[in-house]
């Protein structure tokens, strides 16, 4: 089955600065890859998502890539405020309704 | 307020009790899954219904025993758990058969055995 792995598990930034986080997957077959931020004490919602016929995707301040090649794709976060605070997971998932997660990343931005 | 709504919030309950968890979307997916959630590990998937048949099963324990009545409900109904089931418990809904379609999360129920 598919593997994702997440790096890193914790992150801090100061305010203002970028934010990277990083995954990696290892079935060639997975084709749609969707991040999401969940603060703390509510559920995972979906903040950006990449289909595999896509190198990169950007919505104002978020932006993801994808190496297809490499099977790795990362999430982007730019001049970073303190609600962008939160534990963010990225996924995989191929065609049959299976979504493989990463183990998450815990962003503290710092005001 | 989220489209998938999951009751209770929070459970407690002993290892001989027997209880069910249920979750409801508004979103009109015809997909709807449970995950548990541990700390310090990915979301497990426990259970996938598309167009109310079960089409995965990730070899979850008997002791979790799934329950899909039409395309916007969704039970686990619980019997014997053990401690170590503590855990979020998280129910998802998707639009689609071919996982490209994003989940959408109910706000889970904090089970805790004891």
């Amino acid at each position: 089955g598919e593997n994702v792995e997440q790096h890193p598990s914790t992150l801090s930034v100061q305010e203002g600065d970028s934010a990277v986080i990083k995954c990696t997957y290892s079935d060639s077959a997975s084709n749609y890859f969707p991040w999401y931020k969940q603060e703390l004490g509510k559920r995972p919602q979906l903040i950006i998502d990449i289909r595999s016929n896509v190198g990169e995707k950007k919505d104002q301040r978020i932006a993801v890539t994808l190496n297809k090649t490499a099977k790795h794709f990362s999430l982007h976060i730019t001049e970073t405020q303190p609600e962008d605070s939160a534990v963010y997971f990225c996924a995989a998932s191929t065609t049959g309704n299976q979504f493989y997660f990463g183990t998450g990343t815990s962003l503290t931005v710092i005001p | 307020e989220t489209g998938v709504t999951q009751t209770p919030r929070h459970l407690v309950m002993g290892m001989t009790n027997k209880k069910s968890l249920k979750c409801e979307q508004h979103l009109g997916h015809n997909a709807m899954y449970w995950y548990k959630q541990s700390a310090k590990k990915p979301l497990e998937l426990m259970f996938v219904y598309s167009l109310e048949e079960r089409v995965e099963n990730n070899s979850v324990p008997s002791r979790f025993s799934p329950e899909c009545p039409n395309s916007s409900h969704l039970f686990l109904h619980l019997h014997t758990l053990q401690p170590e089931d503590s855990a979020l418990y998280l129910c998802a809904s998707s639009q689609g058969s071919q996982g490209n379609s994003p989940l959408h999360f109910g706000n889970g129920t904090r089970l805790t055995v004891t």
